[in-house]
């Protein structure tokens, strides 16, 4: 089944814990990126990257790390997580959104809590 | 500062109603817009929209773009309760592909 799948799906930590959200997708999609997305806020990109060793920032990409070593997976890093991290994560891919028509697949999202 | 910005913030109708959301945009090299339904979790897409003036349809939703006055509106018709979720509207630049998501809709469906 094509998918794009995220562990963990809950996460409550503390500030200043590193962690790593992973983002894996079996489509062979060269575009991945991550968004964040907080009540009244919609959803705002934090990175994204348009194929392998390529990445580049989003609209708030302050306090986040990402890697793209492999095609299929994208992880989010936080090293140092703060509590305006806490936040619900999305992490999204497609085909190549330089083709018009490619729509974006959505992972099932992350909650993450930082105390 | 590119910016989206999502009109009526949240509606409540019946079944059976039209509803038509708002999508405005200030976002230099604009290439596309993507209309998105979000029910409990993760969007859904709906529509990528680049031509000005052409109507999308699927089902009972349609959208269009213009890009002279930098808006889009969806329109659902003959509303049902399964349509009640956020319905979100972004903007793609044309270098970098880089998105820009507008604070989305909630339309509420009542039976």
């Amino acid at each position: 089944e094509a998918q794009v799948t995220q562990n963990p799906r809950y996460l409550i930590t503390v500030t200043g814990k590193k962690l790593t959200v992973t983002c894996s997708q079996n489509m062979n999609h060269e575009y991945m990126s991550w968004y964040r997305q907080d009540p009244g806020l919609g959803l705002r990109q934090i990175y994204y990257s348009m194929n392998v060793e390529v990445t580049d920032k989003g609209d708030v990409p302050e306090g986040y790390k990402v890697s793209r070593k492999e095609k299929r997976n994208f992880p989010l890093i936080l090293e140092s997580p703060s509590p305006n991290q806490t936040s619900l994560y999305f992490c999204a891919s497609s085909l190549s959104l330089r083709l018009a028509g490619h729509e974006q697949f959505f992972g099932p999202g992350t909650r993450l809590t930082v105390l | 500062e590119d910016k989206v910005v999502q009109s009526p913030l949240s509606l409540v109708v019946h079944e059976g109603d039209t509803v038509t959301l708002n999508c405005s945009y200030e976002v230099t090299n604009f290439r596309s817009l993507l209309w998105y339904k979000q029910e409990k979790k993760a969007p859904t897409f709906l529509f990528m929209l680049t031509s000005s003036g052409i109507e999308k349809k699927s089902g009972r939703l349609s959208s269009i773009l213009d890009k002279k006055e930098l808006f889009s509106i969806l329109n659902i018709t003959a509303t049902q309760t399964g349509d009640s979720a956020i319905y979100l509207c972004a903007a793609i630049k044309a270098a970098g592909n880089k998105l820009t998501f507008g604070g989305g809709t909630r339309v509420l469906v009542k039976p």
